[in-house]
């Protein structure tokens, strides 16, 4: 089973600042990556699916990059409404599919 | 516009059964695979199960395998989630969600509640 790590569990940023989530593979999973973002109470959203494409309708301040083991989420400039908990999830050696503990990002 | 729609959750004794569903709407429902994530109380996601577009092939944790049985009708547009001995650690939020690799529409989620 591929253990994802994210980090920093928790991190805390300003309106209008970049944020960079990390997200770690315990081994290489290819571009086969996906960022998700869940709010309080809703169902999570997906974000970015093959590392770095953005999913329909996803605001263009989210991007992902990186490939293997080492994955990275940034969003540009943080608006008030991104202020989540965001999920990495890997599904190129799978089953099982996992997730990441998940990063949460709340306002400085 | 597409949507999945879960139902069927509630509170089961530990030992007992319950099955979910999950009815999609607004795609060509037999071109997708779906799959299952549910959410403990205060913690993180957990991939349940998937099932292939034309239902040949599912797919289980091992932390409900031999338990949960992945099933869907493509008439019906609707996938089910049969759930047996039940435990404790089974309680959670149970999200249904297109897609087999990853999951780019989901529902709200019902909740299943195992305690005696």
């Amino acid at each position: 089973e591929i253990v994802m790590t994210q980090s920093p569990a928790t991190l805390s940023v300003s309106p209008g600042e970049r944020a960079t989530l990390s997200c770690r593979a315990s081994q290489s999973v290819s571009s086969y990556l996906a960022w998700y973002q869940q709010k309080p109470g809703q169902a999570p959203r997906l974000l970015i699916y093959g590392a770095a494409t953005r999913a329909t309708g996803i605001p263009a301040r989210f991007s992902g990059s990186g490939s293997g083991t080492e994955f990275t989420l940034t969003i540009s400039s943080l608006q008030s409404e991104d202020f989540a908990v965001y999920y990495c999830q890997q599904y190129n050696n799978w089953p099982p599919i996992t997730f990441g503990q998940g990063t949460r990002l709340e306002i400085k | 516009e597409v949507q999945v729609l879960e139902s069927g959750g509630g509170l089961v004794q530990p030992g007992g059964s319950l099955r979910v569903s999950c009815a999609a709407s607004g795609l060509t429902f037999s071109s997708f695979g779906m799959s299952w994530v549910r959410q403990a109380p205060g913690k993180g996601l957990e991939w349940v199960s998937t099932i292939s577009a034309t239902g040949d092939s599912t797919y289980y944790s091992d932390s409900v395998k031999g338990r949960f049985t992945l099933s869907r009708d493509n008439s019906k547009k609707t996938v089910y989630l049969q759930m047996n001995s039940l435990r404790a650690e089974d309680t959670a939020v149970y999200y249904c969600a297109k897609g087999l690799y990853y999951m780019d529409v989901w529902g709200q989620g019902t909740t299943v509640t195992v305690s005696s």
